[in-house]
């Protein structure tokens, strides 16, 4: 199975600050890599698929990255309502599997 | 308008069985692969099963094969997963998932909480 490594596992910044996210494949999985963000309580929400295409209605502020192995995503401009937790999934093999999450905390 | 909904989570006992239910409408229902997903308390997101949209090719996590089987009724709009020989870390929200024509979920049900326990 392929596994997805999430880092760091908490990000905790600003309003208005940079937050980048890495996922990291244990083989080279293409372009092939998807971001969700999911609020408490709250079902996942796809941001990016294939790296880098922003999902129907997914602000500019969101941006993916990276092919292979590494990839980022990336919010440009936090806002308060980014505070969730975010996962990679990667969709090259069966299994599908997830990322272990990052938690995104706003001041 | 995509609604996906789940029903008939609940509680089983350890070796029970439970069959889950997702009512789907606003898109095309045959034409688009279908996903379970679930998350343990506490936990991530963990990827369960998959069928395609005419139901000839399934897939599962190892985690769940031989004991989960995913269906789908292509008249009544409807998927399902039928959870059999349950264990206590079987126990989490199941979602239903909608896959784009690629294999990214783009809407999501609100889950299912299936609790075993003695």
């Amino acid at each position: 199975d392929i596994v997805l490594t999430q880092s760091p596992a908490t990000l905790s910044l600003s309003p208005g600050e940079r937050a980048t996210l890495s996922c990291r494949a244990s083989l080279g999985i293409s372009r092939y890599l998807a971001w969700y963000q999911q609020r408490p309580g709250q079902a996942p929400r796809l941001l990016i698929y294939d790296a880098s295409n922003r999902a129907t209605g997914i602000p500019a502020r969101f941006s993916g990255r990276g092919s292979g192995t590494d990839f980022t995503l990336t919010i440009s401009s936090l806002e308060p309502e980014d505070s969730a937790t975010y996962y990679c999934q990667q969709r090259n093999n069966w299994p599908r599997t997830f990322g272990q999450g990052t938690k995104v905390e706003i001041k | 308008e995509v609604q996906l909904l789940e029903s008939g989570g609940g509680l089983a006992q350890p070796g029970g069985s439970l069959r889950l239910s997702c009512a789907a409408s606003g898109f095309s229902f045959d034409m688009s692969a279908l996903h379970w997903v679930r998350q343990a308390p506490g936990k991530g997101l963990e990827w369960v099963s998959a069928i395609s949209g005419g139901g000839d090719r399934t897939n599962y996590a190892d985690s769940v094969k031989g004991r989960f089987i995913i269906s789908r009724d292509n008249v009544r709009n409807t998927l399902y997963l039928q959870l059999n020989s349950l264990r206590v870390e079987d126990t989490a929200v199941y979602y239903c998932a909608k896959a784009m024509v690629i294999d990214a979920f783009d809407f999501w049900g609100q889950g299912t909480m299936v609790t075993v326990s003695s």
